[in-house]
């Protein structure tokens, strides 16, 4: 069945610092790739997302590539900042699994000053 | 454009006592989900409907859980008889069923407390 895998954390890093979170799925069709990012004390919103294959999704300074022949969509940014402290969700949604979404376990940053 | 909208946003109860969580997702979504988030265990997905119909209720823990969705605008989670390890926050989501590219939803959550 379909699934993703991220890099476990917590991660902290010092301000300026740059950022790889580690997302890996597995998925039986063509699915749609997403990173979403949870604030404390708030619900998911959508950081950024990829459709198909090749496609890089950015929003805020991050970025992430779909690549299928890794099967991978790893979250980067050059230099974090202290606001970019929050748990960072990989997800992916599938046609051929009733468009389901299926997400990581999270990964809490932490970016000190 | 209102998000998604739960309430309670925050409740505490003790043991044995039911508790209902509501949702009301964004116009025009048909699917519909609900997530359980705790420490332990990360974000579950409880229950998914297309169009009010549930689709997967395998996550459900047990029968002290069930979930309905009487029109496309309103849903219920609802816990009989509630227990200290419901504690977690519960969350909400929508999305245009059909489009797999579609982003999902989310509210703002319920945190449960049951003591």
């Amino acid at each position: 069945g379909d699934s993703v895998t991220q890099m476990e954390g917590p991660v902290t890093l010092s301000e300026e610092a740059f950022l790889t979170i580690n997302c890996t799925y597995t998925a039986t069709g063509y699915p749609s790739l997403f990173w979403y990012v949870q604030y404390p004390g708030e619900g998911l919103q959508l950081l950024l997302k990829a459709t198909k294959a090749d496609d890089k999704g950015s929003n805020k300074g991050f970025e992430a590539t779909y690549r299928k022949e890794t099967t991978s969509f790893h979250l980067e940014k050059g230099s974090v900042q202290v606001s970019d402290s929050a748990v960072y969700f990989c997800a992916l949604s599938e046609k051929t699994s009733g468009n389901q979404f299926y997400f990581g376990t999270g990964t809490s940053l932490t970016v000190i000053p | 454009d209102a998000g998604v909208i739960q309430s309670p946003r925050h409740e505490v109860t003790e043991m044995g006592q039911e508790v209902t969580l509501r949702c009301k997702p964004i116009s025009g979504h048909n699917s519909l989900f609900w997530y359980r988030q705790t420490m332990m265990r990360g974000l579950e997905l409880l229950i998914y409907f297309n169009n009010n119909v549930p689709i997967d209720d395998s996550g459900m823990p047990e029968d002290r859980f069930s979930a309905k969705m009487p029109n496309a605008s309103f849903s219920t989670l609802k816990i009989q008889p509630s227990e200290p390890r419901d504690s977690a926050v519960y969350f909400c989501a929508s999305k245009r069923q059909g489009a797999n590219t579609g982003e999902l939803f989310f509210g703002e959550g319920s945190r449960l407390t049951v003591l």
